[in-house]
């Protein structure tokens, strides 16, 4: 029973061409988000949804278009890919509380994305 | 600016002996601090939280926590280190402006036999 799942798991594809990568949870959380961890492990949020609102949304390039058809996924589609986009691409997903974010994330494999 | 920081690149110790990874952190208001430890090639795992309460904090597989509030710091510990505790380990912070999870740089924890 996977709780936050990711697909695919790697993709490697080249300069200019448009990729997805998606993510679904089962756990009931109300909240999901897209973080990239870059090959120095560091790691960053890029998007956050509520109840398929976006509520966060960092400074990263408009090539990357987040979409929640529901509470339970959230997509993650990048146009004209670069090199940069290189990393490793996780889903998250949380329980909002009443606006404050106490509760712990859950996190996915992640997705390698490989650009050449 | 809400920031949180490990100093420590990489932890080596044996098994069997306690470990601390440390964390200091820099925020408004009242912190709300996250563990997180991520083994290779997988996703972030969550091991412990504080929010409010007792300042030591217990936690997955035998990790625990200590809220420091005058230190600024909430440095993660185990009595006796496993081979198999050996992974990448976050610290992390809430920013109460954003709700958004601030990590660390990370610490390499390696237990050796």
């Amino acid at each position: 029973d996977t709780a936050v799942s990711q697909t695919p798991k790697y993709l490697v594809t080249q300069m200019g061409n448009d990729k997805s990568i998606k993510c679904e949870q089962n756990l009931g959380h109300d909240t999901m988000y897209w973080y990239k961890q870059d090959s120095k492990k560091f790691l960053k949020i890029m998007f956050s949804y509520n109840n398929k609102e976006l509520i966060i949304n960092e400074t990263v390039p408009n090539r990357f278009s987040p979409k929640s058809p529901d509470k339970a996924h959230l997509n993650l589609h990048i146009n004209s890919l670069e090199l940069g986009d290189s990393a490793v691409y996780f889903c998250a997903s949380s329980q909002w509380s009443g606006g404050a974010m106490e509760y712990e994330q859950y996190f996915g494999p992640g997705t390698r994305l490989t650009v050449t | 600016a809400q920031s949180v920081a490990q100093p420590e690149d990489q932890v080596n110790v044996a098994e069997g002996n306690p470990l601390t990874v440390k964390c200091t952190y820099s925020v408004s208001g009242n912190p709300y601090l996250f563990w997180y430890v991520q083994y290779p090639n997988r996703g972030l795992q969550f091991l412990l939280k504080y929010i409010t309460g007792d300042n030591l904090v217990k936690g997955s597989y035998g990790f625990e926590a200590e809220f420091n509030k005058s230190q600024t710091s909430f440095h993660l510990k185990k009595p006796s280190a496993l081979v198999s505790d050996s992974a990448l380990y976050f610290c992390a912070v809430r920013d109460p402006n954003t709700d958004k999870l601030i990590f660390g740089t990370g610490t390499r924890l390696q237990v050796f036999p």
